[in-house]
């Protein structure tokens, strides 16, 4: 069944702490994205990847670093400069251009120690 | 910039009746997409429904529906003969075509609560 796995489903982070989210996908699409959602709020980009070995700032990109070594996998750093960090990770994939729908996977709960 | 407005934190509807969520959006791009996603407390995003700017006629798709009013900018979702498992958040979103990127702006979503 193809789709998309995000790894954990819950994390925790000391302060001061990098922490990587994992993305994966097996619906061969070349774009893979991260939103944050915080309660009571819509879903905001993060980063986007339309391309292996490419990748554009979102809206929200300060405090995040994310690769793009393989067509499959986006994952997602939150380093220690992002100052609140705790908030619901959700990555998605689709193909290019088009009006296809963006297929998300299950999301990551991120939460300060 | 594009923008997505759901004016409706909450709403209430009783099984078996139709209730309405109301989308509105803004963008000077001719080209666009619009999409209904459903939420459910388990977190994942679940596509609903899709409209183009260029669709002649309102998308359907099983109980859902989009009332797509172009020239008022507005993109509602229908949902037809409520079910309690409809209970979710319900997130209106715009998709922007640049040919180099796709980027969708989500609303800020409505809490929909099925009642016996």
């Amino acid at each position: 069944d193809g789709g998309i796995t995000q790894s954990p489903k819950y994390l925790f982070r000391k302060e001061g702490q990098n922490v990587t989210l994992s993305c994966e996908q097996n619906l061969n699409h070349d774009a893979m994205y991260w939103y944050r959602q915080d309660p009571g709020q819509g879903l905001r980009l993060i980063y986007y990847s339309q391309i292996v070995n490419d990748f554009q700032k979102g809206d929200i990109a300060e405090g995040y670093s994310v690769s793009r070594e393989k067509k499959e996998s986006f994952p997602l750093t939150v380093t220690s400069a992002q100052k609140n960090p705790t908030a619901f990770y959700l990555c998605a994939s689709s193909i290019i251009g088009g009006v296809e729908p963006q297929h998300f996977g299950d999301g990551t709960r991120l939460s300060i120690l | 910039a594009q923008k997505i407005t759901q004016t409706q934190p909450g709403m209430f509807v009783q099984e078996k009746e139709a209730v309405t969520l109301d989308c509105t959006y803004d963008t000077s791009d001719p080209s666009y997409g619009l999409f209904w996603y459903k939420q459910p407390s388990s977190g994942e995003m679940i596509f609903l429904i899709y409209q183009g700017s260029y669709d002649q006629q309102n998308a359907t798709e099983g109980r859902y529906s989009l009332n797509f009013q172009k020239a008022r900018k507005s993109a509602n979702l229908v949902i037809s003969a409520s079910q309690l498992g409809d209970s979710a958040m319900y997130f209106c979103a715009i998709l922007i075509n640049t040919g180099t990127a796709s980027k969708l702006t989500f609303g800020t979503g409505t809490r929909l609560q099925v009642t016996l």
